[in-house]
């Protein structure tokens, strides 16, 4: 069955270092997405991203993050200077078709733990 | 901005018995999808909900989205010790397409 593949899977960065966190979405999916999840708590919505240009962020997606689509099938999260609040789980998803089309869903990847010291 | 609520946030039951999570949204949704993430695990899609009513059955889970299209509910019926883990119910935030709220989550924990 057709996976997210997410890289790497834990990285341990010192505050004020910039972070690049990968993804390889669904070959045959067009949209994209960054959730993060703070340990134990719900799944937070950060950004999605459909024809290499943001579609949607959240009030979290400030200035310090951005995404990109380098190569036309790795979907990358960047934070440019982390912060001890940046830890968390970092999950990248994929979908088919918009969300709102009634018609589909998202197939997350397994994550990328973040812990900034 | 668009709030999804879970109800309760923990539930602790003995195998066998009967567990249930609701959901409420604070707008009317055009369609409900639920998850199950695993303890240390991702989110994993189990059910998308459409129809104002409807009702979805896998296996012992029972699905069901209100009539306003507000409110959902996941039962699980004779839990079982694989059933551990979060259950999460999602809508797409507002009129958009490019982006799905999670609500807060009911963590089931089953005693063998």
């Amino acid at each position: 069955e057709p996976e997210v593949t997410q890289t790497p899977s834990h990285q341990v960065t010192q505050m004020g270092q910039e972070v690049i966190l990968r993804c390889v979405p669904i070959s045959n999916h067009l949209y994209f997405y960054w959730y993060r999840q703070i340990l134990g708590q719900k799944v937070e919505f950060l950004v999605s991203f459909y024809n290499n240009e943001i579609s949607e962020k959240s009030e979290i997606f400030d200035d310090q993050f951005s995404v990109e689509r380098p190569d036309g099938s790795n979907f990358t999260l960047k934070i440019r200077s982390t912060k001890l609040e940046d830890s968390a789980m970092y999950f990248c998803a994929s979908s088919e078709r918009p969300l709102a089309s009634g018609a589909n869903v998202l197939t997350f990847g397994a994550g990328s733990r973040l812990t900034v010291l | 901005g668009q709030q999804v609520m879970q109800i309760p946030q923990y539930q602790h039951v003995q195998e066998g018995e009967d567990f249930t999570t609701y959901c409420n949204s604070s707008t009317t949704l055009s369609n409900i999808q639920w998850y199950k993430q695993r303890p240390g695990g991702h989110p994993v899609f189990l059910i998308q909900l459409v129809k104002s009513g409807e009702v979805k059955k896998q296996k012992r889970l029972t699905f069901q989205f209100g009539e306003a299209k507000k409110n959902s509910s996941l039962h699980i019926t004779a839990t079982q010790t694989t059933d551990v883990g979060t259950y999460f119910c999602a809508g797409p935030g507002g009129d958009s397409s490019y982006k799905l709220i999670f609500g807060s989550g009911t963590r089931l924990l089953v005693r063998p």
